[in-house]
């Protein structure tokens, strides 16, 4: 089956501490994204990637980094200067190449809850 | 930044009612995107609109690209309690997707 994995479901750190969340997805795509939700509110944008090696900024992308090593494969880390990381992160992919596929739709993974005291 | 308005934020149906909600905007988007969300998991697409005045349908599901490019609905039919979660609208750009704040549907017995 193709889809998008993000691991784990649940994670719990101390406060000061780096994260990373992952994401892999086996559905060919050539974007991938992150987001962050917070209860009652739509979804922002950290960063995104629309070809290996190669990332922009998104929205809220200050205390977060990513890298892109592999098109499969789309790590997010959370780092100390994030002030308020406790969120519901999602990972999402879409088959775009190149500014003639805008149109494709985002395919999201199940999301992992991060929660830092 | 852009910002699309999705109303209501909530709403308390019976089943087997029909549902209707919409987004807004001031900006216009080439593509407008339908997801449903479950507690505790990723939102799941459930329509695609890629041209002006475009009405499409997914079973139960209808949903309309509005003419001007700044506004869609989602009608939901005979609803029943699976339809409970959260429905996102989305608009894109050439540049970037925004997501609406989402409308919370419950749906009683």
């Amino acid at each position: 089956d193709g889809g998008i994995t993000q691991s784990p479901k649940y994670l719990f750190r101390k406060e000061g501490q780096n994260v990373t969340l992952s994401c892999e997805q086996n559905l060919n795509h050539d974007a991938m994204y992150w987001y962050r939700q917070d209860p009652g509110q739509g979804l922002r944008l950290i960063y995104y990637s629309q070809i290996v090696n190669d990332f922009q900024k998104g929205d809220i992308a200050e205390g977060y980094s990513v890298s892109r090593e592999k098109k499969e494969s789309f790590p997010l880390t959370v780092t100390s200067a994030q002030k308020n990381p406790t969120a519901f992160y999602l990972c999402a992919s879409s088959h775009d190449r190149g500014r003639s596929s805008y149109n494709s739709p985002l395919h999201f993974g199940n999301g992992t809850r991060l929660t830092v005291t | 930044g852009q910002q699309l308005n999705q109303s209501p934020q909530s709403m308390f149906i019976q089943e087997g009612e029909d549902v209707s909600m919409n987004c807004t905007s001031s900006s216009i988007f080439n593509t407008w995107l339908w997801y449903k969300q479950d507690p505790g998991e990723g939102p799941v697409l459930l329509i695609a609109l890629y041209k002006a005045g475009e009405l499409t349908s997914n079973g139960r599901l209808t949903a309309q690209f509005g003419i001007t490019r700044k506004d869609s609905f989602l009608n939901i039919s005979a609803s029943i309690p699976s339809d409970v979660g959260i429905y996102f609208c989305a608009g894109r750009t050439a540049s970037k997707l925004t997501f609406g704040t989402g409308t919370r549907l419950q749906v009683t017995l």
